[in-house]
């Protein structure tokens, strides 16, 4: 079974540009959730979708956004970056009947110059 | 709500060393428990997990017990290796007022010397 896929890899960006972020889940999961991983700040939550409804949402301004479709996949937006936005964003998927343990993707690599 | 301290490292060892990196929660009743892991330039992968009170999760030689005394998970391997050598994070679900999501501590970095 092919596990969580995340594009791009790799991104660099401007100041006051956005990007949007891609999630294919684990066949079959519903539940997508979404991290920033810095060094200065570790692993912080920033959303989580099931049945494309947004249940939870961690403290992230709402430049912050995200979204997910009938088949599961799922997409996060980052408006007009800054700097700080530098990060590695890591999707995560977890079957319906236990979310408590997620599968991770590889992450986007974003670079704000 | 829902927390998780974590020895921050780093942890330098040499190869077949004994490794124990020191986790301990907070928490409302008894949530499942996990190790993760995350090798250079990679996502996390889940190591082990435990979901109640004295399980003990196991994989790859790594070994953590779920301690409700002492409200600790601590990770433990008898004899690591080169390729053991990664960010080590524990998590347990809930934390910040969300269920929907994973509460991590802020990583251990392990490097192993040949």
């Amino acid at each position: 079974k092919a596990g969580v896929t995340q594009t791009p890899r790799y991104l660099i960006k401007t100041r006051g540009q956005q990007v949007t972020l891609s999630c294919s889940p684990i066949s079959g999961h519903r539940s997508v959730s979404w991290y920033q991983q810095t060094p200065g700040q570790g692993l912080q939550f920033l959303f989580e979708y099931f049945s494309e409804t947004q249940r939870n949402k961690g403290n992230f301004p709402g430049r912050f956004s995200g979204r997910q479709f009938s088949n599961s996949r799922s997409e996060m937006n980052v408006s007009t970056l800054e700097l700080g936005d530098s990060a590695l964003y890591l999707c995560a998927s977890s079957l319906p009947t236990d979310y408590n343990e997620q599968f991770f993707g590889p992450g986007t690599r974003l670079t704000v110059l | 709500g829902n927390s998780v301290t974590q020895m921050e490292g780093p942890v330098t060892l040499s190869e077949e060393a004994f490794l124990t990196i020191n986790c301990t929660y907070t928490a409302t009743g008894y949530p499942s428990l996990f190790w993760y892991v995350q090798y250079p330039g990679e996502g996390l992968q889940l190591l082990l997990k435990a979901t109640k009170a004295d399980d003990k999760g196991s994989n790859k030689g790594f070994e953590a017990t779920y301690r409700k005394e002492t409200t600790s998970f601590h990770l433990e391997k008898g004899s690591v290796q080169v390729s053991d050598s990664a960010v080590y994070f524990c998590a347990l679900p809930g934390g910040g007022g969300s269920n929907y999501k994973l509460t991590f501590g802020k990583g251990t970095l392990l490097t192993v010397n040949p």
